[in-house]
């Protein structure tokens, strides 16, 4: 089974923190996706990446940036925390091997931002 | 761009009653579709997807989703509810001009007792 773990599932942190969010995959997938999920606005896209050290925004890159180092590793970085930053964030992977495009997720980190 | 739209941010039904979770999409090319669940406190995960072999599709759990081209709609079912179906649900497509996936914002399934 493919796994996506994050490093945390729940962060607490005050305004004007840096923060990194890890998450990692274990399926050689190429590609990698951070998504933040809010009520009632679904699944958003902050940055992808589909190889080592390539990254793409999303729909919501603002006050938000990357980085891929190693195929299986994606992190998340807020440089400077801010209260509209409090969120559900997911990570994903997915494969463009044969038809499958489907993505998996990691359980999520809840952050706070005080 | 490509677009997916869920009708009714919540649904309600009763144990043992059909399911019925609507998802329309916009593709103007055969499209990848999956709808995904997300029970609480945890990721999403893959229900079932389409991917043009078979315009009825059978996933996990019971449900279920036809593909209706004419309509351009995909929608969930499963024929009686379980207690342990309440979640949210989330319709997605593949984006046709690279790596993304577009989610809908996502239904969330109220089951009583």
């Amino acid at each position: 089974d493919v796994k996506v773990t994050q490093s945390s599932r729940y962060l607490v942190k005050r305004t004007g923190e840096k923060v990194f969010l890890e998450c990692v995959q274990d399926m050689d997938h190429e590609n990698m996706f951070w998504y933040r999920q809010d009520p009632g606005l679904g699944l958003r896209l902050i940055y992808f990446s589909y190889d080592v050290k390539m990254k793409e925004k999303g729909d919501i890159p603002e006050g938000y940036s990357v980085s891929r180092e190693k195929k299986e590793r994606f992190s998340l970085i807020l440089e400077s925390a801010s209260t509209n930053q409090t969120s559900m964030y997911l990570c994903a992977s997915s494969s463009e091997r044969g038809t499958l495009y489907e993505q998996y997720f990691g359980p999520g980190t809840r952050l706070t931002v005080t | 761009a490509q677009s997916v739209t869920q009708l009714g941010s919540h649904v309600s039904v009763s144990e043992g009653a059909l399911v019925l979770l609507r998802c329309n999409y916009s593709s103007s090319v055969p499209p990848y579709l999956f709808w995904y669940v997300q029970y609480p406190n945890q990721g999403l995960q893959l229900l079932l997807k389409y991917t043009s072999a078979a315009t009825l599709v059978k996933g996990i759990n019971g449900f279920e989703a036809e593909f209706k081209k004419s309509e351009t709609s995909f929608h969930l079912t499963k024929p009686s509810a379980h207690m342990s179906d309440a979640a949210e649900y989330f319709c997605a497509v593949r984006d046709t001009g690279g790596f993304k996936t577009i989610f809908g914002a996502g239904t969330r399934l109220f089951v009583k007792a």
